[in-house]
């Protein structure tokens, strides 16, 4: 099947610095990916939507300044948390539809990111 | 504002019972539904999606749904310990999911 990879699977950063996360789509192609933020002991809450060649669609409430979305290819979406604060501390997912497909969404493992 | 509502639980089930998990949604015109299971510190793998009203089975999974009543739940069947995990429920809300909080489930050996 379809498969999504993140990178790095978990990061310890300290507050002020800024990171990037990785999102791919490794063997089909995605013009469009979701980036989710989950707490713990909560669900999984839509950040933004990536769209390959265009700006990113954020959801209310996301800081777009601070949640840097950029889908460079049609394989790659990157999230970089800038200017971390340990309020940022979380589990990030993404996923990504297969072939256009809004029902068959595949989602990568998580990054788990620790903010000291 | 598009709304999904799970009993958190946790719902515990003796080893070998049937595990019945509830959803329901406020968004009428939802047409995709689908339950995830989450182990922790892992993301959620799909266990089931169902389109039509009734029900659709898989193994040990059945998915029932009623739109009238905006409804939907999944039954585990000969639960075992190994299914214990938190199960999300997700309503889709046109490209993305909206996603219910979770049930976490625990079968007891």
């Amino acid at each position: 099947g379809a498969v999504v990879s993140q990178h790095p699977s978990r990061v310890i950063c300290k507050s002020g610095t800024s990171v990037k996360i990785e999102c791919r789509s490794l063997d089909f192609q995605a013009t469009t990916m979701f980036w989710y933020r989950q707490f713990p002991k909560k669900s999984l809450m839509l950040m933004a939507t990536s769209n390959e060649g265009s700006k990113a669609t954020y959801e209310q409430g996301v800081e777009k300044d601070k949640f840097l979305i950029n889908h460079a290819s049609l394989t790659l979406s990157t999230l970089t948390v800038t200017s971390a604060h340990p309020e940022d501390s979380s589990f990030y997912i993404c996923s990504a539809p297969v072939g256009g497909n809004y029902n068959e969404q595949f989602f990568g493992p998580g990054t788990r990111l620790t903010v000291l | 504002q598009k709304e999904v509502e799970q009993n958190s639980g946790p719902l515990s089930v003796p080893e070998g019972a049937i595990a019945s998990l509830n959803c329901t949604y406020s968004d009428r015109v939802s047409q995709s539904f689908f339950w995830y299971r989450q182990y922790s510190g892992k993301s959620p793998e799909l266990i089931m999606s169902i389109y039509s009203n009734g029900d659709k089975e898989d193994g040990r999974f059945t998915a029932q749904l009623n739109k009238a009543s905006q409804y939907v739940s999944l039954l585990i069947r000969d639960s075992q310990p190994s299914d214990s995990a938190t199960y999300l429920c997700a309503v889709n809300a046109g490209q993305n999911f909206v996603f219910g909080p979770g049930t976490r489930l625990s079968v007891l050996p």
